[in-house]
């Protein structure tokens, strides 16, 4: 079962840039048909969507952020990488990747990031 | 970008049937939007009940299950169960985006 998990600080000030990493267990990175999606929540609200990368090296982003925002992989590492540039309050969020391939979405446990001064 | 609206909230009593949908903005829902749903209890990450329209994880109570229904995406669960209580969202993949309903807070009472 796939497993994945979320790390990086969880504190970031205004106007940086957040850099999430997202481990994903071993194996999964070596199908050919495996997609991977960050996802946020901020506090009390709804789930939303801030991109996939695909196996075949496409990424989408939600359109209101792609200016600010990488999504990359690194396959020798396992890893699924974040960064979002110039934060601000609106930000702060529990910070999620997911991945699926070969049928279904496995989550990680998410990640809480606050941005403050 | 397309908004993707789901009920607000939904009671219902133990042991009855009840459906969500999850609509789209841009018109009917289809397979081609490989619509998920996933259970969220508070404190918890996510968990996914159903992807692709009806296919369902592992771990899925079999009182769940998808389809399309009048243009949108629907959950349908056969018998809450008072640990039904959660917010449940649909995902919906577009060309290029992918967007997540605005949640559906179930109270089992």
């Amino acid at each position: 079962q796939l497993q994945l998990q979320e790390s990086g600080p969880g504190l970031v000030k205004p106007s940086e840039t957040l850099s999430l990493t997202c481990t994903v267990s071993g194996g999964f990175m070596s199908r050919s048909d495996y997609y991977l999606l960050w996802i946020r929540q901020p506090p009390g609200e709804g789930l939303e969507w801030i991109g996939t990368t695909y196996y075949s090296g496409s990424t989408h982003y939600k359109p209101s952020l792609k200016s600010r925002v990488t999504i990359s992989v690194d396959t020798s590492k396992n890893q699924l990488s974040l960064k979002l540039s110039s934060v601000t309050a609106a930000d702060t969020a529990v910070y999620y990747c997911a991945g699926g391939g070969g049928g279904g979405l496995y989550w990680g446990q998410g990640t809480l990031v606050t941005v403050s001064s | 970008q397309a908004v993707v609206t789901q009920e607000p909230s939904v009671t219902v009593s133990p042991g009855v049937t009840v459906t969500l949908t999850c609509a789209s903005s841009t018109g009917a829902v289809t397979s081609g939007h490989y619509p998920y749903w996933f259970q969220q209890k508070p404190g918890q990450a996510p968990t996914t009940l159903i992807y692709d329209t009806s296919n369902k994880h592992s771990w899925t109570p079999a009182r769940f299950s998808g389809s399309l229904l009048g243009g949108k995406a629907a959950l349908t669960l056969s018998g809450a169960q008072p640990e039904d209580e959660a917010e449940y969202y649909c995902l919906l993949f577009y060309s290029g985006t992918s967007v997540f309903g605005t949640g559906t807070r179930v109270t089992v009472l």
